[in-house]
């Protein structure tokens, strides 16, 4: 079966970095998503991985390491509007995506 | 480029009636893919569509269907509502090449059954 994991809620300062992780097994492994989504909007493409290493565009950063099952997503020097859930998302063989429930980040003053 | 559109943004249904829910993907898009989305679950994937067809599906009963209009707009069709099935029902698009899985959500329809 597939199975994705991920913390269901953190909190964070603004300012610092936080690092959401993600950890999944599914069969046929093809690549790893994360997505950003806003309440009461839809979800928006962060990143996509599907070598093992570290990904940077700006302030968030993306890691996998395929033999681990590991992902994580990084967001540097956070700002108030990056309170939103951060979703990990698996894409498989079969070309499905496969998602975690979310982890709901809210950044504090 | 207009994004995914999805209408209605709200529905309130009772149970056993059906209920029909459109998405009009990005121009150029050939993909569809339907999502329910709930607190506990997170995003489960229903369907999609592909030039019209059925290309992959979720684990869904046969109460959810779908299908695809050769403009590339779908539509999902949910019958003899569930409570169950309150949830936030986003549909996503893709140029749908196999390789392409980036996918660009629509806001979603919020489906309330009582």
């Amino acid at each position: 079966g597939q199975n994705i994991d991920q913390p269901t809620e953190m909190t964070a300062t603004e300012g610092a970095i936080v690092q959401i992780n993600c950890t999944y097994q599914t069969s046929g492994f093809n690549g790893l998503f994360w997505y950003q989504q806003h309440a009461g909007e839809a979800p928006t493409f962060l990143s996509y991985n599907v070598l093992d290493g570290l990904e940077e565009k700006g302030r968030f950063s993306s890691f996998l390491s395929r033999s681990k099952g590991y992902s994580y997503l990084l967001l540097k020097e956070l700002q108030m509007k990056d309170s939103a859930s951060y979703l990990c998302a698996a894409k498989t063989g079969a070309n499905n995506l496969f998602f975690g429930t979310g982890t709901r980040l809210t950044v504090i003053p | 480029k207009a994004g995914v559109t999805q209408t209605p943004r709200y529905l309130i249904k009772t149970r056993g009636q059906q209920v029909t829910l459109s998405c009009s993907p990005i121009s150029g898009h050939r993909s569809v893919s339907w999502y329910q989305q709930t607190p506990g679950q997170g995003l489960q994937f229903l369907f999609e569509y592909f030039s019209e067809t059925q290309r992959n599906k979720g684990n869904f009963p046969g109460r959810f269907s779908g299908r695809q209009f050769s403009n590339s707009r779908s539509e999902m069709n949910v019958s003899t509502l569930e409570l169950g099935d309150s949830a936030l029902y986003l549909c996503a698009s893709s140029p749908g090449d196999r390789g392409e899985r980036k996918l660009f959500f629509g806001s979603g329809t919020q489906l309330s059954v009582l």
